[in-house]
């Protein structure tokens, strides 16, 4: 059984570029969020979907965006790249809203 | 790989011995309890969860504790091994309303063999 699958695994921008990481949550798993890791840091939240919704946002700016397909599968999208966007970004399914989620091993994306 | 947590609090164990690793959480309302482990190059690996109505669970070689009086989570490991070694996080749920896991600032488990 395949696990939460992101892609790319690794990628670099400059800065004021635009990204588009990708999510495939675990098969039957209809909730996928967001996380960004700064390295030394615990992730914090940016986005939970469900059923196609934003449930959640956390405290990011505009230039962070985000979307479910009706796959359950999800895209994170961030414009004008800074510098300080550098991170690892984590992207985690569930079943529900309420049960733990399971976690991809993640994009680290370095902006130049 | 790289390495998470450069500069983490570290707990130092001896192969074989129990690990108990600590955390504060920040929101008398969370109602939903995680920990997760997390080696070099990796994501987040699920461990064990408590909900609040519970003050002890037990999985295979792991404890949760949850002190809500203290607002205190704690995570033991019995009989630690070398595959133990990586950083330990706890995260937090309100499970109303919010639908964000808060993440510690984790701990940084060492097995000395």
């Amino acid at each position: 059984d395949a696990g939460v699958t992101q892609s790319p695994t690794h990628l670099i921008k400059t800065r004021g570029q635009h990204v588009t990481l990708r999510c495939s949550p675990i098969s039957g798993h209809k909730s996928v969020s967001w996380y960004q890791q700064v390295l030394g840091q615990g992730p914090q939240f940016i986005f939970q979907y469900y059923e196609k919704e934003e449930r959640g946002r956390g405290n990011f700016p505009d230039r962070f965006s985000a979307r479910q397909f009706p796959n359950y599968s999800s895209e994170l999208n961030v414009n004008a790249l800074l510098l300080g966007d550098s991170a690892l970004y984590l992207c985690a399914s569930s079943q529900g809203t309420d049960y733990g989620y399971t976690f991809g091993s993640g994009t680290r994306l370095t902006v130049v | 790989g790289e390495s998470v947590g450069l500069h983490l609090p570290t707990l130092s164990v001896q192969e074989g011995d129990n690990s108990i690793i600590n955390c504060a959480y920040s929101n008398s309302a969370s109602d939903y309890f995680i920990w997760y482990k997390q080696e070099s190059g990796k994501g987040p690996q699920f461990i064990i969860d408590i909900r609040s109505n519970m003050d002890k669970r037990q999985g295979q070689r792991v404890t949760v504790l949850l002190n809500k009086t203290v607002k205190h989570l704690s995570l033991q490991i019995a009989a630690t091994q070398p595959g133990d070694s990586a950083v330990y996080f706890c995260a937090e749920n309100k499970s109303s309303g919010t639908y964000k896991y808060i993440f510690g600032t984790g701990t940084r488990l060492k097995v000395l063999a």
